[in-house]
């Protein structure tokens, strides 16, 4: 039974570019929920997915974007990044909104 | 909205004693409480939930315990081992609507010293 994937693992961006990170749920769970970790701190909640649809948003500019699926796949999509956006972002999967979330393992983001 | 404080940072102790640590929460409306473990490089890994109707909650040698009228929550990890060292976050979230959103506190560095 696949758990939480995330893809790529490692990505290097420059000031200004903009990037797109993906995850696919554990099977049986249709919600996914994105977290950004910087070093030596707690995940913050970027927004959660269910139905196709954001159904919750953390305190993230507009720059953070996403988008899921119908297979309940997801994608975080982020532009104009800044050297702050260095970070490790998570995903977590969970069968239903309300319901215990599992993660991913992560991608690691930095930005030159 | 939510806010979490979590103690101690750092917390060392010897193999087989037990490990306590404290979470408060700011929202009285927060009715799920998780805690995760994180070993260095690693995904955060749900160890133990508890939600608000319950006071308590045990799994072999790691119990939850809940006050909600002052508003924290603790984990309690007994005969403690090395493959128990890792980061551990609480966390706290209501339910707005039906999403859920967690909110995490900094972390505990837990070691434990053979």
């Amino acid at each position: 039974d696949a758990g939480v994937t995330q893809s790529p693992t490692h990505l290097i961006k420059t000031r200004g570019q903009q990037v797109t990170l993906r995850c696919s749920p554990k099977s049986g769970h249709d919600t996914v929920s994105w977290y950004q970790q910087a070093l030596g701190q707690g995940p913050q909640f970027i927004f959660q997915y269910y139905e196709e649809e954001e159904r919750q948003r953390g305190n993230f500019p507009d720059r953070f974007s996403g988008h899921q699926f119908p297979n309940y796949s997801s994608e975080l999509n982020v532009n104009a990044l800044l050297l702050g956006d260095s970070a490790l972002y998570l995903c977590a999967s969970s069968n239903g909104m309300n319901q215990p979330q599992h993660f991913g393992d992560g991608t690691r983001l930095s930005i030159l | 909205g939510e806010n979490v404080e979590q103690h101690p940072s750092t917390l060392s102790v010897q193999e087989g004693d037990s490990a306590v640590i404290k979470c408060t929460y700011s929202d009285s409306a927060s009715n799920y409480f998780p805690w995760y473990k994180q070993e260095l490089g690693k995904r955060p890994q749900l160890i133990i939930d508890i939600r608000s109707n319950v006071g308590e909650k045990k799994d072999q040698r790691i119990a939850v315990t809940l006050n909600k009228t002052a508003k924290h929550f603790s984990l309690h990890i007994t005969e403690t081992q090395p493959e128990d060292s890792a980061v551990y976050f609480c966390a706290a979230s209501g339910a707005s609507g039906s999403a859920r959103q967690l909110t995490f506190g900094s972390g505990t560095q837990l070691t434990v010293l053979p």
